[in-house]
């Protein structure tokens, strides 16, 4: 079982561009969240797909946006990068409907905003 | 709305110490809580959950009780090790209403153990 796996493992982008975060969650697991790690921080949650739809969203302009695919996998956009996004960007992956089953983070991508 | 404060850090010890991590938070609800560790380089893993008050989660020597009256879940280890240098997260989420999981965490504690 290969986990959850994200990609890139690093990305440097500049002011204004556009950004995918892709994620593949762990065998079985159905929900996937995003989280958004600044430097020296707790992960703060974005967002939540769970059957293609996004479910719950956290305090993030909508200058992040989200997809999930029928085979549960996805991603992550931002729009119009601002610096204040770089930050390390986690997919977290959760099976079961228990809302309090263990969710499981990928290593994360390392975004850097220039 | 929900959070969790963790005690400041850094926190460094010598090999064989005792660890306390304090962690308190605020919920509207009945939330489930946990512990994530996050080693230098990767992602966040569970350490150990309590879902219920006067639960005991522990795993690998850590050990944390959910006390509702105080609203605590300190992490505690008798006996570090320098493999347990890493950055703790606690963290809640609540099981009930639309929260479906989301999980909110502390700042996080780096503890770093020398031999």
């Amino acid at each position: 079982d290969a986990g959850v796996t994200q990609s890139p493992t690093h990305l440097i982008k500049t002011r204004g561009q556009q950004v995918t975060l892709r994620c593949s969650p762990k065998s079985g697991h159905d929900t996937v969240s995003w989280y958004q790690q600044a430097l020296g921080q707790g992960p703060q949650f974005i967002f939540q797909y769970y059957e293609e739809e996004e479910r719950q969203r956290g305090n993030f302009p909508d200058r992040f946006s989200g997809h999930q695919f029928p085979n549960y996998s996805s991603e992550l956009n931002v729009n119009a990068l601002l610096l204040g996004d770089s930050a390390l960007y986690l997919c977290a992956s959760r099976g079961g409907r228990r809302p309090y089953n263990e969710q499981f983070f990928g290593p994360g991508t390392r975004l850097t905003v220039l | 709305g929900d959070s969790v404060t963790q005690m400041e850090g850094p926190v460094t010890l010598s090999e064989e110490a005792f660890l306390t991590i304090n962690c308190t938070y605020t919920a509207t609800g009945y939330p489930s809580l946990f512990w994530y560790v996050q080693y230098p380089g990767e992602g966040l893993q569970l350490l150990l959950k309590a879902t219920k008050a006067d639960d005991k989660g522990s795993n690998k020597g850590f050990e944390a009780t959910y006390r509702k009256e105080t609203t605590s879940f300190h992490l505690e280890k008798g006996s570090v090790q320098v493999s347990d240098s890493a950055v703790y997260f606690c963290a809640l989420s609540d099981a009930r209403g639309t929260s479906y999981g989301k999980l909110t965490f502390g700042q996080g504690t780096i503890l770093t153990v020398h031999p």
